[in-house]
């Protein structure tokens, strides 16, 4: 198995562009989050997916921040309009259940806005 | 709301030391307890969990971990280190299955950054 994959790997852009970070979870798995990571705030848990449906988006930073699973195999966070303060990596993870599953993660997509 | 403090946020050891990072939880109800690591340009992966059961878990390379439910923590051990263990260790929580929906998602520590000195 090719493992989670995200894309870009790295995104620079400039303050006020829309920013679309993409993920591929691992075949069969039920579980989909969004996690960003910075210097100050560490691992961040933003939303979660279950079989497509969004269970827990709470900590979206703010109404800037979207994410879809049209299907099984994809996911996209979107940022509109992006901030320099957004600046992060963020990491996309999967797992076959809830709770006690392990996640597997991708390697991140490392995201600088000017 | 979890929330996970881990003690040190820079280690630095020689080969062979033992190593004992700590970690700390704050939640009232059931807890999954994970330690993962991050090698230098490496994805985070899993180290070792709790959930239920035998409170010393053993993990991948070495590791282990012991939950203390009387004092919320959840400290990773190693009794040698190796040069090789140089990385980022995070550790975290997720709501335990009798929580209810809602709440798969994981609470992480600010993390560890080990160097091992050969």
């Amino acid at each position: 198995d090719a493992g989670v994959i995200q894309s870009p790997r790295h995104e620079v852009t400039e303050m006020g562009q829309e920013v679309t970070l993409r993920c591929k979870p691992i075949s069969g798995h039920d579980y989909l989050f969004w996690y960003r990571q910075t210097m100050m705030r560490g691992l961040e848990l933003l939303i979660y997916f279950n079989n497509n449906v969004p269970i827990d988006d709470s900590g979206m930073p703010e109404d800037r921040f979207s994410a879809k699973m049209p299907n099984a195999s994809f996911s996209t966070l979107k940022i509109q309009p992006s901030e320099p303060r957004d600046s992060a990596v963020y990491f996309c993870a999967s797992s076959e259940g809830g709770g006690n599953y392990e996640q597997f993660f991708g390697p991140g997509t490392r995201l600088t806005v000017l | 709301a979890q929330s996970v403090s881990q003690h040190n946020h820079h280690v630095i050891l020689s080969e062979a030391a033992s190593l004992e990072l700590g970690c700390n939880y704050s939640y009232g109800g059931t807890v999954n307890l994970f330690w993962y690591v991050q090698y230098p340009g490496q994805h985070l992966q899993l180290l070792l969990k709790y959930f239920s059961g035998d409170p010393l878990v053993k993990g991948i390379k070495g590791f282990e971990a012991e939950f203390i439910k009387s004092k919320f923590s959840f400290n990773l051990r190693k009794p040698s280190v190796q040069w090789s263990d140089t990385a980022e260790y995070f550790c975290a929580v997720s709501a335990g299955s009798y929580s209810g929906g809602g709440a798969d998602g994981l609470t992480f520590g600010k993390g560890t950054h080990l160097i091992i000195q050969p």
